[in-house]
């Protein structure tokens, strides 16, 4: 089975530039969560997605960054305009469900690693 | 808040020695908890989960932890370390409001 895709591999920018992520999670799964894993610590939530609707996003710093999955497949995260400390790996994942219903088996892409000048 | 702490940010290991990491959690009612591990350019890999079931849980590879409210830990364990098992692990709580969070992660090295 294909796992959790995520381009690009790698991307170096300079501040205030704009930069988009793109992640494709397993066929079926209806669940969809970015994360943000900054060197040294453990992944944050950023946002979680139940098909195409927003089920949390209230770690995302909203004047900044922004996503969307419009036909519950696929999605995008963009940072617009971009920060020194938004540099970190960006982790997608995804699963069955929401991690209530016992779900909790993420399935992760491999990131993608951020750095900003 | 349900919150979980790695005691340890490295643990050096031989190989064949046992594997000890551990994991402290905080939470206001019995926690869900997870170990996730994290191979070098590899996504995040699900280990073991403890949901209130058995308090010991075995996970894949080997690996197995026991949740001990009295101790309120979660420490993942192996009796016999192999060089593949060299990578990021990390304790995961899930909280009251369905998330996920993660420690700050334990990597492991195994040397020959």
């Amino acid at each position: 089975e294909a796992g959790v895709a995520q381009s690009p591999r790698y991307k170096i920018i300079e501040k205030r530039q704009s930069v988009a992520f793109w992640c494709n999670p397993i066929s079926g799964h209806a669940t969809l969560y970015w994360y943000q894993q900054i060197l040294g610590q453990g992944p944050k939530l950023l946002i979680q997605f139940q098909n195409n609707g927003v089920v949390d996003d209230s770690q995302l710093p909203k004047d900044r960054f922004s996503a969307e999955r419009l036909k519950g497949v696929d999605s995008t995260l963009k940072i617009q305009p971009a920060k020194l400390e938004d540099s970190a790996v960006y982790l997608c994942a995804s699963s069955l469900g929401p991690t209530f219903r016992g779900n909790e088996k993420l399935f992760f892409g491999s990131g993608t690693q951020l750095s900003v000048l | 808040a349900q919150s979980v702490t790695q005691l340890d940010s490295h643990v050096s290991v031989s190989e064949g020695t046992p594997v000890l990491l551990r994991c402290n959690y905080s939470s206001s009612y019995s926690p869900s908890l997870f170990w996730y591990v994290q191979h070098p350019n590899k996504g995040l890999q699900l280990l073991l989960k403890y949901t209130s079931a058995a308090t010991l849980v075995k996970g894949i590879n080997g690996f197995e932890a026991e949740f001990k409210k009295s101790e309120t830990s979660f420490h993942l364990t192996k009796p016999s370390a192999h060089m593949s098992d060299a990578a990021e692990y990390f304790c995961v709580v899930r909280t009251g409001f369905q998330k996920l969070v993660f420690g700050t992660g334990t990597r492991l090295l195994v040397s020959p």
